[in-house]
C-alpha cells in the first residue's frame, strides 16, 4: 500500500537554528500538507499546498515557516529560526483531491525537539 | 467555543462491550466529516467517512447530524486493539480541523 514518508524520524536542533523537514508523498497524489501536534495537545492545521503554491495557511504558519516541492517527489517544510515552543509532531499529508472526499494520509510524522 | 469539541474521556470498556463517541463542530460551512484514530505517538489513520446518510463500516457505525453539527462513532463489540485515541475532523475547503481525541482503553 502506498505511504507518505517522512524523514528524519526524530530531529534534535538548538533554539534559534533552521531546521528542514522531509515529506515524500503518496505518488499520485496532488495536494499536500503539513500540521504540528504538540505534545498531549490536538493536531493543528498548518498549510496546504498544491500545484507549486501555498492554497492555505493558519495562523500558526507565520514568516519563520516555508514550504516547497523543490523537486517531483519531496515535499519540505522549513522552520528558520526555531523556538522551544516548535518542539512538536510534525506530520506530513497528501491527498488526491480536496473537493471530492479529501481523505489526507499522514506520514508517520517528526518528532522535533528544539533545545 | 472550540471548532471541534469532544469527550476527551477516557472510556474504559470491557472487551464485547458497545461505546459511543460525540463530536460538535462549530462552523456551519464544514464540508466533509471523517474520524480518524490515533495510537499512542503514531500518525492518525483514517477511520472513516460520515455521512449524512449516516455510514457503517463492519463494528464501525458513523453519523452526521448538519443541523445539529453533531457527529457520532459507534464501536460495537469493541475489541481490545480498538485501544486509540479516535479523533473527529472536520474540513473546510483545504483546511483540516481536529478534534483533541476521545481516549477509549479496551480491557479484557
Amino acid at each position: 500500500e502506498p505511504e507518505v514518508t517522512q524523514t528524519p524520524s526524530h530531529q534534535v536542533t538548538q533554539m534559534g537554528q533552521e531546521v528542514i523537514l522531509r515529506c515524500v508523498p503518496i505518488s499520485n497524489h496532488l495536494y499536500f500538507y503539513w500540521y504540528r501536534q504538540i505534545l498531549g495537545q490536538k493536531v493543528e492545521f498548518l498549510v496546504s499546498f498544491y500545484n507549486n503554491e501555498i492554497s492555505e495557511k493558519s495562523e500558526i504558519f507565520d514568516d519563520q515557516f516555508s514550504v516547497e516541492r523543490p523537486d517531483g517527489s519531496n515535499f519540505t517544510l522549513k522552520i528558520r529560526s526555531t523556538k522551544l515552543e516548535d518542539s512538536a509532531m510534525y506530520f506530513c499529508a497528501s491527498s488526491r483531491d480536496p473537493l471530492a472526499k479529501n481523505i489526507q494520509y499522514f506520514g508517520a510524522g517528526t518528532r522535533l525537539s528544539v533545545l | 467555543r472550540k471548532e471541534v469539541e469532544q469527550d476527551p474521556g477516557p472510556f474504559n470498556v470491557p472487551e464485547g462491550a458497545t461505546v459511543a463517541f460525540n463530536c460538535t463542530y462549530s462552523n456551519s460551512a464544514s464540508q466533509s466529516f471523517f474520524w480518524y484514530r490515533q495510537d499512542c505517538r503514531k500518525e492518525p489513520k483514517l477511520l472513516m467517512s460520515v455521512y449524512s446518510s449516516g455510514n457503517e463500516d463492519g463494528r464501525f457505525t458513523a453519523q452526521l447530524n448538519r443541523a445539529s453539527q453533531y457527529i457520532s462513532l459507534l464501536i460495537r463489540d469493541s475489541k481490545l486493539s480498538d485501544s486509540a485515541t479516535y479523533l473527529c475532523v472536520v474540513r473546510i475547503n483545504n483546511d483540516m480541523r481536529f478534534g483533541a481525541g476521545t481516549r477509549l482503553t479496551v480491557k479484557p
